[in-house]
């Protein structure tokens, strides 16, 4: 069974400042999907960006950007120019690409509480 | 789109008795999922449906936890009796098909066994 470990309870950042959040995951598959999802207070989940494993670039949405170590299973999210919007719940998720139709479900870590400080 | 829509919200409940929480996916997804989020384990996927069909319950943690796709737009999660350590929120999810697809997730159901 995979696990995802994210080693941070909580994180603060000065707001416009960057911020990485670190995520590691085990697995003896070779490919797989990485998501970095945000839980603000609201509760909504949201995906913030994804990874597919067979790709060597690392992903990048607009101010957030994963740096992705496939050898080292690690999958760490950098957050720049942070915004007060920014304060969440992060949580680092994986799925296999085994199955297929791609329903199986994510593998969660337990998340990272990110305080922006105004 | 509206997005997954999940009900209630919130249900405050007496042990022992039964609860339905309630899921609508989003049109056109094949894949539903249903999680519970704790503080001690997280996020966990307790039972995920593929074109209406339970694929994977192995995470549903006892007997007294089912859940059903009566059709592509509805799905129910039932816990009969619930119990004080049921109080979780859970999660609906859908998503359409791929590898890659993302998947939405409805605002959940904050459950409280009292």
């Amino acid at each position: 069974a995979q696990t995802v470990t994210q080693s941070q309870p909580e994180m603060s950042v000065q707001e416009a400042e960057t911020v990485t959040l670190s995520c590691t995951y085990d697995t003896s598959e070779s490919d797989y999907y990485l998501f970095w999802y945000k839980q603000p207070p609201s509760r909504q989940m949201i995906l913030v960006i994804r990874q597919e494993a067979y790709k060597q670039q690392n992903a990048t949405e607009n101010r957030f950007s994963v740096n992705f170590q496939k050898a080292a299973k690690s999958f760490s999210l950098k957050i720049s120019d942070s915004q007060l919007g920014d304060a969440a719940m992060y949580f680092c998720a994986y799925r296999s690409a085994m199955a297929g139709g791609g329903a199986d479900g994510l593998t969660f870590g337990k998340g990272t509480h990110l305080i922006i400080q105004p | 789109d509206a997005g997954v829509i999940q009900s209630p919200r919130h249900e405050v409940t007496e042990m022992g008795q039964e609860v339905t929480l309630r899921c609508k996916p989003i049109s056109g997804h094949n894949s539903l999922f249903w999680y519970r989020q704790t503080m001690m384990r997280g996020l966990e996927l307790l039972i995920y449906f593929n074109n209406n069909v339970p694929i994977d319950d192995s995470g549903m943690p006892e007997d007294r936890f089912s859940a059903k796709m009566p059709n592509a737009s509805f799905s129910t999660l039932k816990i009969q009796p619930s119990e004080p350590r049921d109080s979780a929120v859970y999660f609906c999810a859908s998503s359409y098909g791929g590898l890659n697809t993302e998947a939405f997730f409805g605002q959940g159901t904050r459950l409280t066994v009292v």
